[in-house]
Formats: C-alpha cells, sequence, structure tokens
C-alpha cells in the first residue's frame, strides 16, 4: 500500500514562499498524476493541481500564476511552491496519488499557518 | 467551475440505521466522474466510491453510489460504529476539480 507524507515549514510569513514536499513510499512515482489539495479553516477542500510523473501540470486558474510542482523521482518526491503568500493560503495541505485525475491515495495532511 | 452542494450537512442517526447523502452540481458532471471520500478525525480522507457507484477496493457493499448527470447519492444502509464521520464529494471530470462542502455523519 503507498504511502504518502508530506513536510514543510508550519508557519510562513506574509509575502513569502510556501513550499512543500511530499514523501512517497510504497510504490513508485511512475504513470502516476501526484495531487496537492489543501482545506482552509471552516471551507471546504481546494484542488490546487497535479503533475504527472513526466513533469506536465496542471493548475487550479485561482492559483495558477503563484502555484509550481515539480517531481523528483529519484527521491520518490514530489514538491509544491505557492508564492507571495497571504492569510487566505492558511489551510491543512494534503498531497495525493492519482488514478488518473481521481485522488485514491491521501497523505495526512500539514498545517500551514501564514502570519507574522 | 462545477459548484457541488451536499446536503444535509448534518446528519444525527444511531447504529444500524441507514443514510442517505446527496450531491448536487451546478451543471452535468462529465462521464459521472463524481466520487465520494470518507474522513475520520485525524486520518487521511479514502476514497469510497467513484465514477458515481463503482466501489473502492476494501470498501464494504453496504456503502453505495447512484446517480447521474447533476444528482447524486452516497448511502450506507446499517450505519457501523465506523461510519460516523465526514463525508465529501469530488467531481473529477473538468478542471478545476471542485469538492462539495461535506456531510457529517455523527452518533445520535
Amino acid at each position: 500500500q503507498v504511502q504518502l507524507q508530506e513536510s514543510g515549514p508550519g508557519l510562513v510569513k506574509p509575502s513569502e514562499t510556501l513550499s512543500l514536499t511530499c514523501t512517497v513510499s510504497g510504490g513508485s512515482l511512475s504513470n502516476y498524476y501526484w495531487i496537492w489539495i489543501r482545506q482552509p479553516p471552516g471551507k471546504r477542500l481546494e484542488w490546487i493541481g497535479n503533475i504527472y510523473y513526466s513533469g506536465s501540470t496542471n493548475y487550479s486558474p485561482s492559483l495558477k500564476s503563484r502555484v509550481t510542482m515539480s517531481v523528483d523521482t529519484s527521491k520518490n518526491q514530489f514538491s509544491l511552491t505557492l508564492d507571495s503568500v497571504t492569510s487566505a493560503d492558511t489551510a491543512v495541505y494534503y498531497c495525493a496519488r492519482g488514478a488518473g485525475w481521481l485522488p485514491d491515495n491521501w497523505g495526512q495532511g500539514t498545517l500551514v499557518t501564514v502570519s507574522s | 467551475e462545477i459548484v457541488l452542494t451536499q446536503s444535509p450537512g448534518n446528519l444525527s442517526l444511531s447504529p444500524g440505521e441507514g443514510a442517505t447523502l446527496s450531491c448536487r452540481a451546478s451543471q452535468s458532471v462529465r462521464d459521472n466522474y463524481l466520487a465520494w471520500y470518507q474522513r475520520r478525525p485525524g486520518q487521511a480522507p479514502r476514497v469510497l466510491i467513484y465514477g458515481a457507484s463503482s466501489r473502492a477496493t476494501g470498501i464494504p457493499d453496504r456503502l453505495s453510489g447512484s446517480g447521474s448527470g447533476t444528482d447524486f447519492t452516497l448511502t450506507i444502509s446499517r450505519l457501523e460504529p465506523e461510519d460516523f464521520a465526514v463525508y465529501y464529494c469530488l467531481q473529477y471530470g473538468d478542471s478545476p476539480l471542485t469538492f462539495g462542502g461535506g456531510t457529517k455523519v455523527e452518533i445520535k
């Protein structure tokens, strides 16, 4: 059973860059989409985007100007960066594997707070 | 983007009772690419149903999904203690993918 684990700073200052990594164990990145999803406090889950193992990406239009995703197959990891963060980016961030575009295995999530 | 509206927001039921959860889309979901997820406190969300009615691996047959187009339903025939959780629907037929607001099933 594949397992995913998010890692990164739990606190980011406004206007700075949020960076998270998802480490995949129990399986390869090959032939799958890898997905980022977030849930701000009191709000619904929000799809941020996905990246295929080959590197092609799809981003949510609402975040596209600030988001970059990448994969590192040698480390079995994929990453998310979100530029120019504000308090609206405070959320629990989840990484997930995609069976096609369907998230079928999720990490536990990591809380990222944007605050000075 | 497609807006998903889940109802009810909360459901208070007793173990052994049945539950019916609704997910309505603002426009037709392409190819019925509608999934249901369960999230228990402190756990990662897990997929229950995909393609509106296909059970994911390991999901018991007392959970079933139905519907097409804009109206979808998750039915739990007899609630077990592990079923008390929050349920979300997701449409993955069109970008951006979108989630419903969730239904919390709690013990009465």
